[in-house]
């Protein structure tokens, strides 16, 4: 099935304690990106790749770090976390950019304490 | 950057009524403009989407228009159903900065 994947789907966490989301697709797309949810602000963009080795700021970078070593995955990771980044996170993918249809991951509430 | 404006924020109508959307961007080189429909606890799915090079597109009751010369474009949905009930997000994108911008989103609530 081709489907965009989130780990974890929920987690609580404090101040300053790196954490990692994953992210992967099995779709071999190409373009993949990270967006928090926030009430009232929408989706903002935090980080985009648009292929291997490929990574660049969104709209929100600051704060965040993402990787890209494979096709498949785009980890997103937050070194010291702050309260301020307690948000809904989404992966997305594409086959090609930011100019074709998203497939959007399940999401993952973050609270950071 | 590019800015989007989404009006109105909440939207209520009875069902079999239409409901429309609208969304302004700032960015004239945009020429991408997708729509994207979020039900509750759910994840962004695409509904609809439109190009520069196009006025107007249909997808059974759902339509989008878009201006360029105004900058704007909106999202028509006929018949509303309860099921339709979510929240919706405009945004557009240019090819020579490769993110997508979205609009804050309407949340429409269709009462039977």
């Amino acid at each position: 099935e081709a489907q965009v994947t989130q780990n974890p789907r929920y987690l609580i966490t404090v101040t300053g304690k790196k954490l990692t989301v994953t992210c992967s697709q099995n779709m071999n797309h190409e373009y993949m990106s990270w967006y928090r949810q926030d009430p009232g602000l929408g989706l903002r963009q935090i980080y985009y790749s648009m292929n291997v080795e490929v990574t660049d700021k969104g709209d929100v970078p600051e704060g965040y770090k993402v990787s890209r070593k494979e096709k498949r995955n785009f980890p997103l990771i937050l070194e010291s976390p702050s309260p301020n980044q307690t948000s809904l996170y989404f992966c997305a993918s594409s086959w090609w950019g930011e100019s074709d249809t998203q497939y959007f991951g399940p999401g993952t509430r973050l609270t950071v304490l | 950057g590019e800015n989007v404006e989404q009006h109105p924020s909440t939207l209520s109508v009875q069902e079999g009524d239409s409901a429309v959307i609208k969304c302004t961007y700032s960015d004239s080189a945009s020429n991408y403009f997708p729509w994207y429909k979020q039900e509750l606890g759910k994840r962004p799915q695409l509904i609809i989407d439109i190009r520069s090079n196009v006025g107007e597109k249909k997808d059974q009751r759902i339509a989008v228009t878009l201006n360029k010369t105004a900058k704007h474009f909106s999202l028509h949905i006929t018949e509303t159903q309860p099921e339709d009930s979510a929240v919706y997000f405009c945004a557009a994108s240019s090819s020579g900065y490769s993110t997508l911008t979205f609009g804050k989103g309407t949340m429409l609530l269709v009462s039977p």
